[in-house]
């Protein structure tokens, strides 16, 4: 059965410390993962996405996540967090040939102390 | 700027109305989603497109029905809104056959049914 666990609900960072956001999924078939962000009262944004080329992939405002196979993760990092990196975020996993199949990620909460 | 807009940021609305919820996107796409957002449920299908006429059930299309007469438009109707239909309604859109794209979603319609 495919499913995408965040391993952690809430992360607290400080501001210029790096970021680490977890996620790990099951899928039978070759998945398609992304990362979206979610600000207080908006639509979700696409941060980046993996879909088999580079197992490393960079996103916008700094981010990036790497496609690990053997360890069924793909967790969102960034070197250095800025206040306005506080939001959810939602690691998502499309299966099935249709690509209708998309499973969420419960979400995790970053905060950012400045 | 591609976008999804969503017609209704906040909405109020009595119990046993009629809703609807309506959602345009100006990339020409094949499909579009709705989904609802609940605390501690995540995200959620309710309904999904993938061309003019068609829809597919998601996950909870109980009490829910949608529309999608012209590409751009993809309309959520609450038949007879209940308190347990308040939540935070997201529509979203991806082309066809590049499932790898990942959805654009709009802002989202916050639903209060009193």
């Amino acid at each position: 059965a495919q499913s995408v666990t965040q391993l952690d609900s809430h992360v607290s960072v400080s501001e210029g410390t790096p970021v680490l956001l977890r996620c790990n999924y099951s899928s039978s078939y070759s998945p398609s993962l992304f990362w979206y962000v979610q600000h207080p009262n908006k639509g979700l944004q696409l941060l980046l996405k993996y879909t088999s080329a580079a197992t490393l992939v960079k996103g916008i405002n700094g981010f990036e996540a790497e496609f690990k196979k053997s360890e069924t993760s793909f967790h969102l990092t960034k070197p250095s967090a800025h206040m306005s990196d506080a939001a959810e975020y939602f690691c998502v996993v499309l299966v099935g040939a249709g690509g209708f199949k998309t499973i969420f990620g419960a979400g995790t909460r970053l905060f950012v102390k400045a | 700027d591609v976008k999804v807009t969503q017609s209704s940021r906040y909405l109020v609305k009595r119990t046993g109305e009629k809703v609807f919820l309506e959602c345009v996107q100006d990339m020409d796409h094949e499909n579009m989603f709705w989904y609802r957002q609940d605390p501690g449920l995540g995200l959620r299908l309710i309904y999904f497109s993938y061309d003019v006429k068609m829809k597919e059930k998601g996950d909870i299309p109980e009490g829910y029905s949608v529309s999608r007469e012209k590409k751009e438009r993809f309309s959520l109707i609450l038949e007879s809104a209940s308190t347990n239909q308040t939540s935070m309604y997201l529509c979203a859109s991806s082309p066809p056959g590049r499932r790898n794209y990942g959805y654009t979603f709009g802002s989202g319609t916050r639903l209060t049914v009193v």
